[in-house]
Formats: C-alpha cells, sequence, structure tokens
C-alpha cells in the first residue's frame, strides 16, 4: 500500500485479556517504530525495529507489552493482561532507513479496556 | 534531560493571523527537530524539519525558527486558515545513532476561527 497501515483501528477489550494489534509499514522500510499517544498527550517511544538487529524495546512500559517483526514486514505488538491504564492510542511508523528519511505514521489502533 | 517542552496547550487565532508554538529542550545533543500535524483519527504527519546547524527554514507558509544557544525552536504559521486547525507536536532526535527515538512534546490544539 501507499502508507502505513494499522489493524484493528479500534479495540475494546476487558481488563485482564491480551490483546494484539498489528503495523503493515511501507514496502521497503527497514525501520519501524511503535508509540503509544495517551489522550491529550505526546507520543511515548514504546519499540524500534531496525533491519534484522535486535530491537530496541527500551520504551516498553512492562513486561506485559512485546512487540515482534519478522524481516523487514509485518509487526505485531501485544499487551498482556490488559490494564485500564493501557487505553491509548497505538501508532506506529516507519523510516526508509536508520539514517535518512522521515518516520511516516500509521492512523493508529485505538485501545480502550474497561 | 530527555523531555521536550512545549507550548501553549492550545492556541485559537484568527483567519489570516500568525500561529506560534514553541519548544524548548534541554539535551545539547539532539540534532534533529521535526513538527508533525497530526488531524483527529489520523496518525501524525511530518510538516517541516529542521537541524540545528541553520536558524530558519521556511516552508510555503510554515516556518521553524531555532535557537541553538537558548535551546529553543518554535513553529511559525503564517496567514493561518482553518484547514490548519490541528494537534501540533515538536520532537527532537539524536540521529545517525541508535534508534533515533523522537522524543515529543506534548502537542497544541490549534484552531484558526474563520
Amino acid at each position: 500500500g501507499a502508507g502505513v497501515s494499522q489493524s484493528p483501528s479500534n479495540k475494546v477489550t476487558e481488563k485482564g485479556k491480551d490483546v494484539e494489534l498489528r503495523c503493515d509499514p511501507i514496502s521497503g522500510h527497514t525501520a519501524l517504530y511503535w508509540y503509544r499517544q495517551r489522550l491529550g498527550q505526546g507520543l511515548e517511544f514504546l519499540i524500534y525495529f531496525q533491519g534484522n538487529s535486535a530491537p530496541d524495546k527500551s520504551g516498553l512500559p512492562s513486561d506485559r507489552f512485546s512487540a515482534e517483526r519478522t524481516g523487514e514486514s509485518v509487526s505485531t505488538l501485544t499487551i498482556q493482561r490488559t490494564q485500564q491504564e493501557d487505553s491509548a492510542v497505538y501508532l506506529c511508523a516507519s523510516r526508509a532507513s536508520s539514517l535518512a528519511g522521515g518516520r511516516f505514521f500509521g492512523p493508529g489502533t485505538r485501545l480502550t479496556v474497561l | 534531560q530527555q523531555q521536550v517542552k512545549q507550548s501553549p496547550q492550545s492556541l485559537i487565532v484568527q483567519k489570516g493571523g500568525i500561529s506560534i508554538i514553541n519548544c524548548a529542550y534541554e539535551n545539547t545533543a539532539f540534532d534533529y527537530f521535526p513538527w508533525y500535524q497530526q488531524f483527529p483519527g489520523k496518525g501524525p504527519a511530518l510538516l517541516i524539519a529542521i537541524r540545528p546547524d541553520v536558524s530558519e527554514k521556511k516552508e510555503g507558509r510554515f516556518t521553524i525558527s531555532f535557537n541553538k544557544s537558548a535551546k529553543q525552536f518554535s513553529l511559525h504559521i503564517m496567514d493561518s486558515q482553518p484547514g490548519d486547525s490541528a494537534t501540533y507536536f515538536c520532537a527532537a532526535s539524536i540521529e545517525g545513532q541508535g534508534a533515533q527515538k523522537l522524543v515529543f512534546g506534548q502537542g497544541t490544539r490549534l484552531t484558526i476561527n474563520p
């Protein structure tokens, strides 16, 4: 596709359930980021993938959060045992390489934990 | 030291006026300063960016002014239009090193009155 896509666009879940969010980056983009945006707040960095290098997980808020990416394709962000404070918009961005180009954001997944 | 402080939180400007949003940072290692525009329900989109070797960058009605000694940068929107109504985020990163994680400001909700 022409841009970064994310699915689902909205997810409502009950506290304690696991959720999986998907990001399809722009084809050929080697770098992929996940960010979290709480209501009325700026974006918080969660995790970064660059090619086949080990991911930078320094932004993950707890061990309930994990993410995977196979090669330079789709990435999934998994939140286990969701809590109400996990409610936010989760944004994915991709970039052509680690040293060039702007980051292109997807529309996000709005997660609501009841 | 990783924070970027943005002000004001919200701004109302009359059509045709100048909108000014300010950001300040602490980490002198930051070397890339983008501004993002976000419409409701959409991901942030890169608007304009500057590196610290220049004091000003202009693209159409949008200008970034950069003051390295004061560690401040600002976005000016000339001849503001109702279509400019959106949330604007400043950000900063250290390029060419690791994940080049963008650190975002808290955002400014801009409303342009017709």
